[in-house]
């Protein structure tokens, strides 16, 4: 059974610092894309980076561009958020979810795909 | 821009069948979408992959009664039998090129 399990949320000063971690299990991990994705208390959803299957490429979104870095260990199944420089505007739940294979051609490649498995969510309050 | 629509709300009464809408927008007419369920207070849950020619590959277990079809822009979401289980926030996904996009969501209620 393919799990996404987020852990790492809580409450941080405006200005302050957090780590998300996204352990996965159930699937190899290292043949897939992965992404970050927020909402906003009662908003809906919102994507906010992604990470290759190796690590070797990564982007974000505009808003968090400079101040959130994306990275994964293939070894640990773990996947991460390191989350700078926050600010009110990003108080969210955060979701980790895994990029789908393309199987169109007869061989499956990972890519920036629908996604296919969500986790549960992380909790991310930035408040003084 | 690759842009999707859907209706703020909707609502259907139980047993009944609704369809959910998702358009795309201009010059994206032809691309598939994914759909996405969720349900109150739980993380999203994949539902279906849909094509511009209706053809869809739906999420480990999810019942019969959800299905998918297309017409032009237009990607439906029907779900049949409507359960109380079946009220919750539906969206829709696109993908393009270094892009991920999510319509606004839109929030079933079963009466």
């Amino acid at each position: 059974e393919v799990l996404l399990v987020e852990s790492g949320g809580g409450l941080v000063q405006p200005g302050g610092s957090l780590r998300l971690s996204c352990a996965a299990s159930g699937f190899t991990f290292s043949r897939y894309w992965m992404h970050w994705v927020r909402q906003v208390s009662g908003k809906g959803l919102v994507w906010v980076s992604r990470i290759n299957n190796d690590g070797s490429s990564t982007d974000s979104a505009d808003s968090v561009k400079g101040r959130f870095a994306i990275s994964r260990d293939n070894a640990k199944n773990t996947m991460y958020l390191q989350m700078n420089s926050l600010r009110a505007e990003d108080t969210a739940v955060y979701y980790c979810a895994r990029s789908a294979l393309d199987c169109s051609g007869g061989t499956c490649s990972s890519l920036n795909y629908y996604f296919d498995f969500w986790g549960q969510g992380a909790l991310v309050t930035v408040s003084s | 821009q690759l842009v999707l629509t859907q209706s703020p709300s909707a609502s259907a009464s139980l047993g009944a069948s609704v369809k959910l809408t998702c358009t795309l927008s201009s010059g994206h007419s032809s691309d598939a979408i994914a759909w996405h369920q969720q349900q109150p207070g739980k993380g999203p849950r994949y539902l279906m992959k849909l094509n511009t020619d209706g053809s869809h590959s739906k999420g480990d277990r999810i019942p019969d009664r959800f299905s998918g079809s297309s017409s032009g822009a237009e990607r439906y979401l029907t779900i049949s039998s409507l359960q109380s289980e079946d009220e919750a926030d539906y969206y829709c996904q696109t993908w393009g090129t270094g892009i991920q996009v999510f319509g606004g969501g839109t929030t079933l209620t079963v009466l």
